[in-house]
């Protein structure tokens, strides 16, 4: 496709239940980041790619949370137990290179877990 | 300290006025600058980035870095209606592959 895709755009949970969001980047874009956004908040880092390694994990908030990405392009990010303050936008970028490079967003996944 | 700081506003213009947004940063070996647009309940898109010390425009938009004071801005000249939004600055050291976002500033343009 044209941009970067997420899918689902929502998700409705229950509190415990795993739920896994997926990240379709650019085609030919090799850095892929999730992002984390709460209601009136900024970005949150959570993991970056380059090809299928994740050299940077730094950002993500418990061992709760996973990503993985396969064949260089789709990446999930697994989000096992979860807990209410897991609800939020969780948005995907790609971005053709690595340092410095502008990155560009998927639509998001709007999660809630209640 | 935060890595990028933004004043959240909001911000009010009239339109047809000029606004100013900026961005402070913490890291001096920060190399690479982006200002992204965030309408309500969208993702962010880039507007403009920014590499070298100076003035950079595209449009109505200019960017304006100063590394040595480590600030960053953005001026939407002849501001519209649909320039309401939320202006998010994003900092990448190019060391590293992570980029710092600040919490935006939100703009509203003044019909």
């Amino acid at each position: 496709g044209a941009g970067v895709s997420q899918s689902p755009s929502n998700k409705v949970t229950e509190k415990g239940k795993d739920v896994e969001l997926r990240c379709d980047p650019i085609s030919g874009h090799t850095a892929l980041y999730w992002y984390r956004q709460s209601l009136g908040q900024g970005l949150e880092f959570l993991i970056y790619f380059q090809g299928n390694s994740a050299p940077d994990k730094s950002g993500l908030p418990s061992d709760r949370f996973s990503a993985e990405r396969t064949g260089g392009s789709v990446s999930t990010l697994t989000i096992q137990r979860t807990q209410q303050e897991d609800s939020a936008v969780y948005l995907c970028a790609s971005s053709f290179g690595t340092s410095g490079i502008e990155q560009f967003f998927g639509p998001g996944t709007r999660l809630t877990v209640l | 300290q935060k890595e990028v700081e933004q004043n959240s506003g909001p911000l009010s213009v009239p339109e047809g006025a000029i606004a100013s947004l900026n961005c402070t940063y913490s890291d001096r070996v920060s190399q690479s600058f982006f200002w992204y647009r965030q309408y309500s309940g969208k993702s962010p898109e880039l507007i403009m980035s920014i590499y070298s010390n100076g003035d950079k425009e595209d449009g109505r938009f200019t960017a304006q870095l100063n590394k040595a004071s480590q600030y960053v801005s953005l001026l939407i000249r002849d501001s519209q209606p649909s320039d309401s939004a939320t202006y998010l600055c994003a900092v990448n050291r190019n060391t590293g592959n992570q980029f710092y976002f600040g919490t935006g500033t939100s703009l509203t343009v003044i019909p």
